[in-house]
């Protein structure tokens, strides 16, 4: 497709249990950025990956989540150990490069929900 | 902490009048405001932008008003149409290349 999609779509899982959410942006993008937006929040930035270059972490809540960008497309976000507060809407997005951070463009998000 | 606050969690409009939704921020190194729209079960799309050099950006019926000295933007929509019913995110950065920082959003409910 021409945008940026996320699978899956919605995840529950138990707490303690680890997930992963995978982001496939557009083609030909370089630049690619994780949110999440918990209930009645704001969009949280948590990590960004321009290129080859070391990825931008500062935003990542602890250090049961990574991420991580194979061959400079596709991103996977792992959450080990989850927590209820980690339930949320995880949205990915992608630009041309980091420029143009205006020109976002956001997947559908996938929909966690820890019980 | 919050530097982008939107104090508005929703707004109601008719239809034909205008849709003015405000935002503050608290950082003064931020120097590119956008406003975002979502539509339910869909990721946010960008909508408006406007870099500190200017005051005022138009682009057809959206219009964003940038107030640097009271670090303050608007987005105005007129005339307002039920398609414009979403929720609109405020976000700012101190500069292109950085990541962005949002609201919480306004939800928009235009009606006929």
């Amino acid at each position: 497709g021409a945008g940026v999609s996320q699978s899956p779509s919605n995840k529950v899982t138990e707490k303690g249990k680890d997930v992963e959410l995978r982001c496939d942006p557009i083609s030909g993008h370089t630049a690619l950025y994780w949110y999440r937006q918990s209930l009645g929040q704001g969009l949280e930035f948590l990590i960004y990956f321009q290129g080859n270059s070391a990825p931008d972490k500062s935003g990542l809540p602890s250090d049961r989540f990574s991420a991580e960008r194979t061959g400079g497309s596709v991103s996977t976000l792992t959450i080990q150990r989850t927590q209820q507060e980690d339930s949320a809407v995880y949205l990915c997005a992608s630009s041309v490069n980091r420029d143009t951070n205006e020109k976002l463009f956001f997947g559908s998000g996938t929909q966690l929900s820890v019980l | 902490d919050q530097q982008v606050k939107q104090n508005s969690p929703s707004l109601s409009v008719q239809e034909g009048r205008i849709s003015i939704l405000n935002c503050d921020y608290t950082n003064s190194m931020f120097d590119y405001f956008l406003w975002y729209k979502k539509y339910p079960a869909e990721g946010p799309t960008f909508l408006i932008s406007i870099s500190s050099i200017k005051d005022k950006n138009e682009d057809g019926r959206f219009t964003v008003f940038l107030n640097k000295s009271a670090k303050h933007l608007s987005l105005h929509i007129v005339p307002s149409q039920p398609g414009d019913s979403a929720v609109y995110f405020c976000a700012a950065s101190p500069n292109s290349g950085y990541a962005l920082n949002f609201g919480k959003g306004t939800s928009l409910l235009v009606t006929p």
